[in-house]
């Protein structure tokens, strides 16, 4: 079967970093994306890694290892309104998107 | 705006009614699809739509049905609900060449009753 694991719920303090992991086992790969969705919102782009290694954004960057199939989303210098659900996406050998059920980020003061 | 809208956000209903979701794009994008998302979060594609050829997952029940009049929507019908049909229905598309990149609507919450 095809899964993506991640952490359930994850808290870090303002103005620091976080890492939030995503490891995945899927049908082919042809990416992975990690999403942003805020609570009652709809899921928002951040970003997509196709080949191994770090991409950066911003305060946001991702890494990826194929090999491992494993990935992570970094977010530095965190701010409040950083809080929110971040959703580790694959797109499988069918290009279809195989969603894990997403890591809830809690940002205390 | 440009953006993915849908109404309502909001719908509650009984067992057996009949109901529709609309869903509209005004981003030029080729690909619509359906997604829900369910009490513990995982979202599920139900539908994607491009240039008049649909792709259904297989375990969509035949009580949902995507209508799409033209490449700018792409409303969903259910027929029958059933309980377990509750849960946030997002409408999304994608740009031509990109269909990695999802842009969703705001959701709908079905509440069947």
């Amino acid at each position: 079967g095809q899964n993506i694991d991640q952490p359930t719920e994850m808290t870090a303090t303002e103005g620091a970093i976080v890492q939030i992991n995503c490891t995945y086992q899927t049908s082919g790969f042809n990416g992975l994306f990690w999403y942003q969705q805020h609570a009652g919102e709809a899921p928002t782009f951040l970003s997509y890694n196709v080949l191994d290694g770090l991409e950066e954004k911003g305060r946001f960057s991702s890494f990826l290892s194929r090999s491992k199939g494993y990935s992570y989303l970094l977010l530095k210098e965190l701010q409040m309104k950083d809080s929110a659900s971040y959703l580790c996406a694959v797109m499988d050998s069918n290009y279809q998107l195989i969603w894990g059920a997403g890591t809830k980020l809690i940002i205390k003061p | 705006d440009t953006a993915v809208s849908q109404t309502p956000k909001y719908l509650v209903t009984q067992m057996g009614n009949d109901k529709s979701i609309k869903c509209e794009q005004n981003l030029g994008h080729d690909t619509m699809y359906w997604y829900k998302q369910d009490s513990k979060k995982f979202l599920k594609i139900m539908f994607s739509y491009n240039n008049k050829e649909l792709i259904i997952n297989e375990t969509v029940p035949n009580r949902f049905s995507p209508k799409s009049p033209d490449k700018a929507h792409l409303n969903l019908h259910i027929n029958s609900l059933e309980l377990g049909d509750s849960a946030v229905y997002f409408c999304a598309s994608s740009p031509p060449g990109e269909v990695e990149k999802l842009f969703f609507g705001s959701g709908t919450q079905l509440s069947v009753l």
